[in-house]
């Protein structure tokens, strides 16, 4: 079935900085990719979405990029602030033994944006 | 508020007890999944339903456990003789039907297991 690595766990920078996070997938079936950002003691939110028929999608100071031939895709947040700090993950949508679209997850980055 | 709503929040019970949980999809979803997230791991789909039928459980969903969307609208999630290891967040989250990839998610129920 899909398996998501997701990289690095954790991710420290300084205010006004950038951040990328990395995901893998091993299904090329895959077609969706999301990213959701997830604050103590909450539910995950969804923060951008990326198809397989495009290549990049920008939201403000967020873009994702997706390579479907390395099967892999990347999250960037440019300008970073600390309300930023929280745990982002990615995740895939599985077409796996007819699937209906259950999501899998990567294990999560850590992020901490330093004032 | 019309996002994703669970109850309650957070429920502590003792082991071979059973729990019941609840979840309100968005009104205008027709699909609603639930996922079980552990400490420091991503969420873990369990089951899924378009509108009352369930159409799919992941293996990590034992006998213990049943999930139930009356009318295709609420859904209930059952833990029965729970056990330490079911000590979790237990997430809902829905999307549409037409193009409805996007899942949103809802606060979550955390049980803890004595």
């Amino acid at each position: 079935g899909e398996n998501v690595e997701q990289h690095p766990s954790t991710l420290s920078v300084q205010e006004g900085d950038s951040a990328v996070i990395k995901c893998t997938y091993s299904d090329s079936a895959s077609n969706y990719f999301p990213w959701y950002k997830q604050e103590l003691g909450k539910g995950p939110q969804l923060i951008i979405d990326i198809r397989s028929n495009v290549g990049e999608k920008k939201d403000q100071r967020i873009a994702v990029t997706l390579n479907k031939t390395a099967k892999h895709f990347s999250l960037h947040i440019t300008e970073t602030q600390p309300e930023d700090s929280a745990v982002y993950f990615c995740a895939a949508l599985s077409n796996y033994g007819g699937s209906q679209g259950n999501l899998i997850f990567g294990k999560g980055t850590k992020l901490s944006v330093k004032p | 508020d019309t996002g994703v709503s669970q109850n309650p929040r957070h429920k502590i019970t003792k082991r071979g007890q059973n729990v019941t949980f609840r979840c309100d999809p968005i009104s205008e979803h027709n699909r609603l999944y639930w996922y079980r997230q552990t400490l420091g791991q991503g969420p873990e789909f369990l089951t899924y339903f378009q509108n009352e039928a369930q159409l799919e459980k992941s293996r990590l969903l034992s006998d213990r456990f049943s999930a139930e969307r009356p009318k295709g609208s609420f859904s209930t999630l059952e833990i029965q003789r729970t056990e330490q290891g079911d000590s979790a967040m237990y997430l809902c989250a829905s999307s549409r039907r037409t193009g409805g990839y996007e899942q949103f998610f809802g606060p979550g129920t955390r049980l803890t297991v004595l």
